[in-house]
């Protein structure tokens, strides 16, 4: 099945700098990569998502690259907040709209 | 619009019985659904995937005779959690999935699981 890693497992920033989470997959046949931000005991939340037909993608101040050859993926938040502090997942599907989450990465925010 | 409920949204058994969940697409039809299971600060995990209709499928390592998933229609599919153990306390995620060219799943709230 497909693996995906993701790093750094922890990461602080000081308000208002750029935090950036990568992750790598296994399966080349993956041609969906979501990410999502979770906070303690709730649902994930769907942040930013892209397919493998296109390299990046941005929505305010979220962006996310991807590059199939290498088979890794980037998610890049700009001019970070304290409310931007949570869990961060990313995930790929290989196929029949299966997903396979990162270990997850718990962003601080530092105000 | 795409909203998906789970019940109940906690759960505390005695080690031993069976307790049964329930995952619904509010206003939209599910080809297929999804349910995860999440250990305290771990990722989710892809357990089976569901179509309406037919068996479930199970990722490698867990057991369908323990986990029994039951998609009777395209808004409904429940999870059923037999002869639980403590070790199976975790927080259960189900997701749908509408097709017709989305690419996103919608989630469902989770319910936590406590066995005694």
């Amino acid at each position: 099945g497909e693996n995906v890693e993701q790093h750094p497992s922890t990461l602080s920033v000081q308000e208002g700098d750029s935090a950036v989470i990568k992750c790598t997959y296994s399966d080349s046949a993956s041609n969906y990569f979501p990410w999502y931000k979770q906070e303690l005991g709730k649902r994930p939340q769907l942040i930013i998502d892209i397919r493998s037909n296109v390299g990046e993608k941005k929505d305010q101040r979220i962006a996310v690259t991807l590059n199939k050859t290498a088979k890794h993926f980037s998610l890049h938040i700009t001019e970070t907040q304290p409310e931007d502090s949570a869990v961060y997942f990313c995930a790929a599907s290989p196929g029949a709209n299966n997903l396979f989450f990162g270990t997850g990465t718990r962003l601080t925010v530092i105000p | 619009g795409a909203v998906v409920s789970q019940h109940p949204s906690w759960v505390i058994c005695k080690s031993g019985t069976s307790v049964k969940i329930e995952c619904r697409s509010l206003d939209f039809q599910a080809t297929t659904m999804f349910w995860y299971r999440q250990f305290p600060k771990q990722s989710l995990m892809l357990m089976a995937t569901s179509n309406e209709g037919s068996k479930a499928t199970y990722e490698q390592g867990v057991e369908k005779d323990k986990f029994l998933i039951n998609h009777a229609s395209l808004t409904l599919s429940t999870l059923t959690v037999t002869s639980a153990h403590p070790e199976d306390s975790s927080f259960y995620i189900c997701s749908a999935y509408p097709g017709g060219g989305y690419n996103e799943q919608f989630f469902g709230p989770g319910t936590r699981l406590t066995v005694l």
